[in-house]
């Protein structure tokens, strides 16, 4: 299994352009979840996807961020337009059926926005 | 507002001694109990969960669950350098909410 799959890895652009940060959850696995990971603040749960349904987006910040998860396979969580305090480490991470069920995490993506 | 409470450290432990981190947690309804492991510039990984009241051992780790007291420990023995990391708690309250709230991690250093 090759685990959850976030990409690009690191991500540095300047502010007001649009960003989007990709994930592939583990296959079979039906709940996604991104977070986002800052010294001040540690993880903080953005949204969450049951069978590709957005059910949770009461922890993304503001509208500048929005998730799409168009197939099992697939979600973008994308801000327009990027700021300096969305300089943050962002995680993917899916689940199998329960909830509760231990998360696996992606590698993340270093995103930083001068 | 649900919070999950760690001692951010760091927390300094001889190698071969116990390491003893601690974690409260502010929902009374909460369910489920997870101890990440991370270093640093990587992601989360798994360490232990533990679901009911008491103790549960894995090997060197060690997890315990205080339910009244709403308190999840984490010990780990005969500490290695390898070990030297931060360490998540992590909750899930249930009710309908299915996302896992994060302490903000205990900084472990386990000194040669």
């Amino acid at each position: 299994d090759a685990g959850v799959i976030q990409s690009p890895r690191h991500e540095v652009t300047e502010m007001g352009q649009e960003v989007t940060l990709r994930c592939k959850p583990i296959s079979g696995h039906d709940y996604l979840f991104w977070y986002r990971q800052t010294m001040m603040r540690g993880l903080e749960l953005l949204i969450y996807f049951n069978n590709n349904v957005p059910i949770d987006d009461s922890g993304m910040p503001e509208d500048r961020f929005s998730a799409k998860m168009p197939n099992a396979s697939f979600s973008t969580l994308k801000i327009q337009p990027s700021e300096p305090r969305d300089s943050a480490v962002y995680f993917c991470a899916s689940s199998f059926r329960e909830a509760r069920s231990p998360l696996h995490f992606g590698n993340g993506t270093r995103l930083t926005v001068t | 507002q649900k919070e999950v409470e760690q001692n951010s450290g760091p927390l300094s432990v001889p190698e071969g001694a116990i390491a003893s981190l601690n974690c409260t947690y502010s929902d009374r309804g909460s369910q489920s109990f997870f101890w990440y492991r991370q270093y640093s510039g990587k992601s989360p990984e798994l360490i232990m969960f533990i679901y009911s009241n008491g103790d549960k051992e894995d090997g060197r780790f060690t997890a315990q669950l205080n339910k009244a007291s709403q308190y999840v420990s984490l010990l780990i023995r005969d500490s290695q350098p390898s070990d030297s990391a931060t360490y998540l708690c992590a909750v899930h309250s249930g009710g309908g909410a299915d996302g896992l709230t994060f302490g903000k991690g205990t900084h472990l250093i386990i000194q040669p």
